[in-house]
């Protein structure tokens, strides 16, 4: 089974900053199969990124995803207050899905 | 518009069993494979079980097989996780999710129910 680590657990940044989120993969991931998915408080998750760097529909484009192999990033170029939130990514492969534990991102 | 709604979580002892459903609609549900995806009180999200649009492939994680039965149902629109010696650990929030971005993102999920495992 593929292990996903998120880095770093919470991030403390201001409206406005730029946010990078980091998941590494215990082995290769197909970049096709990794994604991102945002989740407030109380609130379902809801799909980001998929295919390592496309977005979903209407995600606004201050979201980014890169990465191949074991280490892949999501990047919010300007936080805007909505964006607080936690952040898990989320890979598929050998017919099971994992997720990594997640990344906090609060307002500073 | 997509709708997912789950029902039947609730109060449950330490052995018994629960039947989760998941009502769709807004889509074909029937061209869509769907998952069953939990979260514990305060922990991150943990797949729990896939369905192919035909029921023809089911995957299970190690955590549940066993013990959870995924189904479908194309005449109601629905989708059911059957629950069955369930465990203290089993204690989550347990959403449904169409699967519907290269057959393995998630791009519409439900509100999700709670289930909780005490005696």
């Amino acid at each position: 089974e593929i292990v996903l680590t998120q880095s770093p657990g919470t991030l403390s940044l201001s409206p406005g900053e730029r946010a990078t989120l980091s998941c590494r993969a215990s082995q290769s991931v197909s970049s096709t199969y990794l994604g991102w998915y945002q989740q407030k408080p109380g609130q379902a998750p809801r799909l980001l990124i998929y295919g390592a760097s496309t977005r979903a529909t209407d995600i606004p484009d201050r979201f980014s995803g890169s990465g191949s192999g074991t280490d892949f990033t999501l990047t919010i170029s300007r936080l805007e207050p909505e964006d607080f939130a936690v952040y898990y990514c989320q890979q598929y492969g050998s017919s099971l899905w994992t997720f990594g534990q997640g990344t906090k991102v609060e307002i500073k | 518009e997509v709708q997912l709604v789950e029902s039947g979580g609730g109060l449950i002892q330490p052995g018994g069993s629960l039947r989760l459903s998941c009502a769709a609609s807004g889509f074909t549900f029937s061209s869509y494979n769907m998952n069953w995806v939990r979260q514990a009180p305060g922990k991150g999200l943990e797949w729990v079980s896939y369905i192919s649009s035909s029921s023809s492939t089911i995957y299970y994680a190690d955590s549940v097989k066993g013990r959870f039965t995924i189904s479908r149902d194309k005449a109601k629109n629905s989708l059911y996780l059957q629950m069955n010696s369930l465990r203290a650990e089993d204690t989550a929030v347990y959403y449904c999710a169409r699967v519907g971005i290269f057959g393995v993102f998630s791009d519409y999920w439900g509100q999700g129910t709670l289930v909780t495992v005490s005696s």
